[in-house]
């Protein structure tokens, strides 16, 4: 089965900053990653998908990069409703999610 | 609008069944792939299960395989999981999601509320 391994698993960021996850596959997943925000006590959003992909309604500020087993989320400048956990999630072989970043105020 | 409401969960003992269900509406439910996802409580995501828009393929996780069973009723607009010989590891909220294409290829683009189930004695 493909690993998924997210980078940091804690963020401590400031309103404004650029903010940047990772995320490494066990295998090459091509570009077959999506990443997702989920804030307290609500399902998980899709923000991109093939990796780079911006889901409609998703804010520029947010982008992905990356293929084969190595990808990053990205967010330009940190806004209030942006803290919260994200996830990594590959959909080459069935579907794995990373362990979670938490974004937290600094 | 595309909306996914689970039910079924509750608190149920160690070696028992649940069957979850989730009602589909707001879009056309047999052009999809249809997963369940859990939570467990302050935990991460987990996939359990998955279906393709036409039953023809079924995919689980280890840690369920063998003891869940994901099936859908596109007449019904509805999706399906039988949860048999149930653990307290498998104490979580447990998700609908609907994939975004017709097979497990692509991501959830919708996701339901969640149905809480909790094995205990």
């Amino acid at each position: 089965d493909i690993q998924m391994t997210q980078s940091p698993s804690t963020l401590s960021a400031s309103v404004g900053d650029r903010v940047t996850i990772t995320c490494r596959a066990s295998q090459s997943i091509s570009s077959w990653l999506a990443w997702y925000q989920q804030k307290p006590g609500k399902a998980p959003k899709l923000l991109i998908y093939k990796a780079s992909s911006l889901e409609s309604g998703v804010p520029s500020r947010f982008s992905g990069s990356g293929s084969g087993t190595e990808f990053t989320l990205t967010i330009s400048s940190l806004q209030p409703d942006d803290f919260a956990t994200y996830y990594c999630q590959q959909y080459n072989s069935i579907w794995t999610f990373g362990q979670g970043t938490k974004v937290e105020i600094k | 609008e595309v909306q996914l409401v689970e039910s079924g969960g509750g608190l149920v003992q160690p070696g028992r069944s649940l069957r979850l269900s989730c009602a589909a509406s707001g879009f056309t439910f047999d052009d999809y792939a249809m997963h369940w996802v859990r939570q467990a409580p302050g935990k991460g995501l987990e996939w359990v299960s998955g279906i393709s828009w036409n039953s023809g393929s079924i995919g689980y996780a280890d840690s369920v395989k063998g003891r869940f069973t994901i099936s859908r009723d596109n007449a019904k607009n509805s999706l399906y999981l039988q949860m048999n010989s149930l653990r307290a590891e498998d104490t979580a909220l447990y998700y609908c999601a609907k994939g975004a294409g017709y097979s497990s290829g692509w991501p959830g683009d919708y996701w339901g509320q969640g149905t809480l189930v909790t094995v205990s004695s």
